[in-house]
This record gives structure tokens, sequence and C-alpha cells, in this order.
């Protein structure tokens, strides 16, 4: 079992949609949690860290649920340049600064 | 431009042949790490060496030698390259070993490596 695992999707919808991405991880002492967007044939890239009270930042709301181990993505009103590759990102420890990648949810936006 | 920089981003190389990627950065960062995107789009850490010294170093076999000859420049030495090894090798870099916080983490574009 992967220590963090997402739905590869595709999600394919429409511009001004809501979309909500999951993830789960298996390591309970994981310490710290972020969403990471990745476009095709780039590098990844930090779009927001995720906070146990929950955190927006536009339109993207960030939500953890430590005692379920669940992190969740939302998006509002959905625009084209959000297709992209939704990587949920844990570092389980904090004497290193190692970033264990889930797969990845594959977001399409439709005009 | 501030920056990690890989080079080169495209390398096709055939079988056996050993080859290197070179990783630099200019953020100064005390840490620098190697991650391998293989070609289900999965990102797995390889390496990490915090100013000159390995500090992770994930089971990867040992054709992968990783150099650091100092704390800006992380490079990535493949021998007897086979066709598993095709994938994305990302450098990147951090300013801090410890803490847990993502205290920016910044990628390189990345090198395709094809093993042909």
């Amino acid at each position: 079992r992967k220590e963090v695992e997402q739905d590869p999707g595709p999600f394919n919808v429409p511009e001004g949609a809501t979309v909500a991405f999951n993830c789960t991880y298996s390591n309970s002492a994981s310490q710290s949690f972020f969403w990471y967007r990745q476009d095709c044939r780039k590098e990844p890239k930090l779009l927001m860290s995720v906070y146990s009270s929950g955190n927006e930042d536009g339109r993207f709301t960030a939500q953890l649920n430590r005692a379920s181990q669940y992190i969740s993505l939302l998006i509002r009103d959905s625009k084209l340049s959000d297709s992209a590759t939704y990587l949920c990102v844990v570092i389980s420890d904090t004497g290193f600064q190692k970033l264990v990648f889930g797969t990845g949810t594959r977001l399409l936006v439709s005009p | 431009d501030t920056a990690v920089s890989q080079t080169p981003k495209y390398l096709v190389t055939q079988m056996g042949n050993d080859k290197s990627i070179k990783c630099e950065q200019n953020l100064g960062h005390d840490t620098m790490y190697w991650y391998k995107q293989d070609s289900k789009k999965f990102l797995k850490i390889m390496f990490s060496y915090n100013n000159k010294e390995l500090i992770i170093n994930e089971t990867v076999p040992n054709r992968f030698s990783p150099k650091s000859p100092d704390k800006a420049h992380l490079n990535l030495h493949i021998n007897s390259l086979e066709l598993g090894d095709s994938a994305v090798y990302f450098c990147a870099s951090s300013p801090l070993r410890t803490g847990g916080m993502n205290y920016g983490y910044t990628f390189g574009s990345g090198t395709r490596l094809t093993v042909v």
C-alpha cells in the first residue's frame, strides 16, 4: 500500500464547476501536508499548505482530518487554467524535508 | 534568476552507457534532493544531501551515485543504464533540514532520460 493514496481521475468538469479531491495517508506520525500542482511536462509547484484548522487561498480550500488521516482540496469556480495534476504531499519525518507524493489526481476543465 | 537549474533537459542514451545529470541552486539552500518520476507519473525521492552530507538514501540501485561538491550543487551519476531507468529526474532544494515545514521547497524543471 502506498503511503499517500489519491484517485488518479481524470476529473472532467466544465468551467465554473466546483470540484473536490481527496487523499489519504497511512503514516499517523505525518507532520506536514501540502497540495502541489504539476502541469504536463513541468515540475511540481506548491499550491498550498494544509493546516489542521483548514485554510483557504482564493478559490482553493484545503482541509485536514488527522483522525481519519484524510486531506482534501476544493476548487470553486474552475478555470480552464486549473487543468493540471494535483499532488497530495506529506512530510512524515520532521528530521528531514522528505516529501512523500501521492500519485496525483488529473483535472481537466473544459469550456 | 534565482532558481534550481538542471542539465541536460533531455537525455537519450543506449543501454549500458554511463551518464550524469547536473543540478545547481543559487537560492542559498542547505538541502538538495533527487526525485524520480516514472512512466506512471509517480514521484519518489532518491537521495538528499544537507551541506554536502548524504542524509537520505532510499532503496536505489547502487548504479546511481549522487555527488555533492558543495552545497549549491548535487549531481547524479548513473552507471550501466537500463531501460527501466527511463524517467524524469527532478532536482530540488530547500532551506531547512528540520522542522517538518515546507520552507520554500523548489524543484528544477526536470531531466527527461530515455534509455534505448
